[in-house]
């Protein structure tokens, strides 16, 4: 099984800021089968990027996903206020896995 | 337009059965692959179990066993039936459909365990 380890537990920013998540998987994650999904308390997760770099639709440009083999980061340039969640990033390779989460949390 | 109804949570006993349901409508159902994901409460999202459109399955190391998931193209429905549940399974139960990432999620159901 791929474990994902995403790093920092915590973001602490501003409306405005940019983010940067990592999420490092134990394994190559092949064919670059990684998604990030937003997720707020009392509402079922959003998906944001799939295939790692590809947007889901109705997500902002200010989103944008990268990375391959073991490093994939997600990137939100200018914060907006409903930006402000946990993110979760997630393989589909053989048996699908999650990372622990990154919140992204108002300074 | 797409919608996913979770149904079937509650409250049973350790060892005790559960079969949880997720109503699909809005798209052409067998198309798709379908699957489960929880979370447990102040933890974080955890996969479960996908199928196919053909009913080829595949579960997490901790549902293997114990958790099937199946699916009525018919009926435009996703099911998990859940047996010898432990009380570390109690979480919310989303069903989602898969397009190269879960695009869509029911709202989920929650299923607790507890004597």
């Amino acid at each position: 099984e791929i474990v994902l380890t995403q790093s920092p537990g915590t973001l602490s920013l501003s409306p405005g800021e940019r983010a940067t998540l990592s999420c490092r998987a134990s394994q190559t994650v092949n064919n670059n089968y990684l998604a990030w999904y937003q997720k707020k308390p009392g509402q079922a997760p959003r998906l944001v990027i799939f295939g790692a770099s590809s947007r889901a639709t109705g997500i902002p440009d200010r989103f944008s996903g990268g990375g391959s083999g073991t490093d994939f980061t997600l990137t939100i340039n200018r914060l907006e206020p409903e930006d402000f969640a946990v993110y979760y990033c997630q393989q589909y390779g053989p048996r699908w896995t999650f990372g622990q989460g990154t919140e992204v949390e108002i300074k | 337009q797409v919608q996913l109804v979770d149904s079937g949570g509650g409250l049973v006993k350790p060892g005790g059965s559960l079969r949880l349901s997720c109503a699909a409508s809005g798209f052409s159902f067998s198309d798709y692959y379908m699957g489960w994901v929880r979370q447990a409460p102040g933890k974080g999202l955890e996969w479960v179990s996908y199928i196919g459109q053909s009913g080829n399955a595949i579960y997490s190391a901790d549902s293997e066993g114990r958790f099937t998931i199946s699916r009525d193209n018919a009926e435009n429905s996703l099911y998990l039936q859940m047996n010898s549940l432990r009380p570390e399974d109690t979480a919310v139960y989303y069903c989602g459909r898969w397009n190269g990432g879960y695009d869509y999620w029911g709202q989920g159901t929650l299923v607790t365990v507890s004597s």
